[in-house]
């Protein structure tokens, strides 16, 4: 077991441009979050897949913001249309559901976007 | 939303000090981590304790769910356990998920 993983870890792009960064979760983790968390701030939840059923979107920041889980393997978060608001580290955590909604989750190392 | 604040915001300790890390939460929790971020970003699981006390090593924690808070204990403090401390909790709902909701952490640092 290697942990959560994540690509790339840096990435800077100019404003405007779409990117796309992608997780890989625990192996026989069945729910997969992704995160956003900006300078001086704890991480800010952004949505769940629980297998490949994204189950939780409302809190994604806009319409500009979208993940996959194709499969229930690794998944994608896609931003289009940059902005340099947009500028953050990108996390992503994995968990075993356990009855009562109870699972540890495990972060990944996290993608940090720069926008110019 | 549920509410997590953490206190004190910040600590600054000599080597071989004990600490005390709070964090009071406003509704009932299915989850309720203990992480350190290193340097570098990642986030380093320490403890994840809905209820009761665990300890591990130097570090022990206590959560009293039906008081709604938690705390860490450092004891015995050495440089490398400079960094963030922060407590994350997960609201209990229908069956759902609401994700982790982070406090704002506590800067800890360890002179030498």
């Amino acid at each position: 077991d290697t942990g959560v993983s994540q690509d790339p870890r840096h990435k800077i792009t100019k404003r405007g441009q779409n990117v796309t960064f992608r997780c890989d979760p625990i192996s026989e983790h069945n729910r997969l979050y992704w995160y956003r968390q900006t300078l001086g701030q704890g991480p800010e939840f952004l949505t769940y897949f629980q297998n490949e059923a994204q189950l939780e979107k409302s809190r994604l920041l806009s319409d500009r913001f979208s993940a996959e889980r194709p499969k229930g393997s690794f998944s994608t978060l896609e931003i289009q249309r940059t902005e340099q608001g947009d500028s953050a580290m990108y996390l992503c955590a994995s968990s075993y559901l356990l009855a009562g909604g109870r699972g540890e989750q495990f972060f990944g190392p996290g993608t940090r976007l720069t926008v110019l | 939303g549920i509410q997590v604040e953490q206190s004190p915001p910040d600590l600054i300790l000599q080597e071989g000090a004990n600490s005390t890390l709070r964090c009071n939460f406003s509704d009932s929790v299915n989850n309720l981590q203990w992480f350190h971020q290193n340097p570098w970003g990642q986030l380093i699981n320490l403890f994840y304790i809905p209820s009761g006390t665990k300890q591990n090593g130097r570090l022990s924690a206590t959560t009293v769910a039906t008081e709604r808070y938690s705390l860490l204990y450092i004891s015995s403090s050495q440089t490398t356990d400079s960094g963030v401390y922060f407590c994350a909790v997960e609201r209990k709902s229908g069956g759902g998920a609401d994700g982790l909701t982070f406090g704002k952490g506590t800067h800890l640092i360890i002179q030498p």
